[in-house]
């Protein structure tokens, strides 16, 4: 149990559907992440968002949005979603100070895009 | 390009004996670098650090070397249990980069009893 939670743990949707990943944090960070791990692939980020302002949007398609209402949680909602989307996407989070840099991961969520 | 590089893609250790597994990088920037562990349906389990105003760090079992002039680090695990067998990742990551983390493509350790 590393602190950070990811609901549902497996998804499986259609292109036309619309869903929502959820993650919420326990540890009292104030950073959080969406990665996106593909086969074969480095870990991917996806957002960044530090005191609840996002700081980074890694040229993702717009397909995906995120949503920070608060430093514990935070959702990625996916709508009109391709096959290629189908992925591991984890959640992180971590402290936003100097010199730290460690993040903490969810389990993370099997998306399968039919 | 792939500015963190783990070469090996699998590796297979004696339970009790050492584990290597290495990784290089092609950022001079990059000024901290970390290690985890995946072990599969779950997330990477941060491991160890290391920053680049040192060249060692140990914890436990676990020691990871950095060697800035060959822009190479090695995490090293002795001795090596069977739990231990898991994907391992490198990333690297420098303070200008608004806490962005490289990630290689990871190690795949198999420790046999």
């Amino acid at each position: 149990e590393t602190g950070v939670t990811q609901t549902p743990r497996h998804l499986v949707m259609g292109m036309t559907n619309k869903k929502s990943l959820k993650c919420e944090q326990h540890l009292g960070h104030n950073a959080m992440y969406w990665y996106k791990q593909s086969a074969k692939k480095p870990l991917e980020l996806m957002f960044v968002y530090s005191l609840e302002e996002r700081v980074e949007n890694n040229s993702v398609p717009s397909r995906f949005s995120p949503e920070c209402p608060n430093s514990s949680h935070l959702f990625l909602h996916l709508h009109t979603l391709q096959p290629e989307d189908s992925a591991l996407y984890l959640c992180a989070s971590s402290l936003h100070l100097e010199g730290i840099y460690e993040q903490y991961f969810g389990p993370g969520t099997r998306l399968t895009v039919t | 390009d792939q500015q963190v590089k783990q070469n090996s893609p699998s590796l297979s250790v004696q339970e009790g004996r050492i584990s290597i597994l290495n990784c290089d990088y092609t950022n001079s920037m990059f000024d901290y670098f970390l290690w985890y562990k995946k072990y599969p349906a779950e997330g990477p389990t941060f491991l160890i650090s290391i920053s680049s105003i040192k060249d060692k760090n140990e914890d436990g079992r676990f020691t990871v070397f950095l060697n800035k002039s060959a822009k190479h680090l090695s995490l090293h695990i002795v001795p090596s249990q069977p739990g231990d067998s898991a994907v391992y990742f490198c990333a690297a990551t420098n303070a200008g980069n608004n806490r962005k983390l490289i990630w290689g493509l990871g190690t795949s350790l198999a420790v046999n009893p």
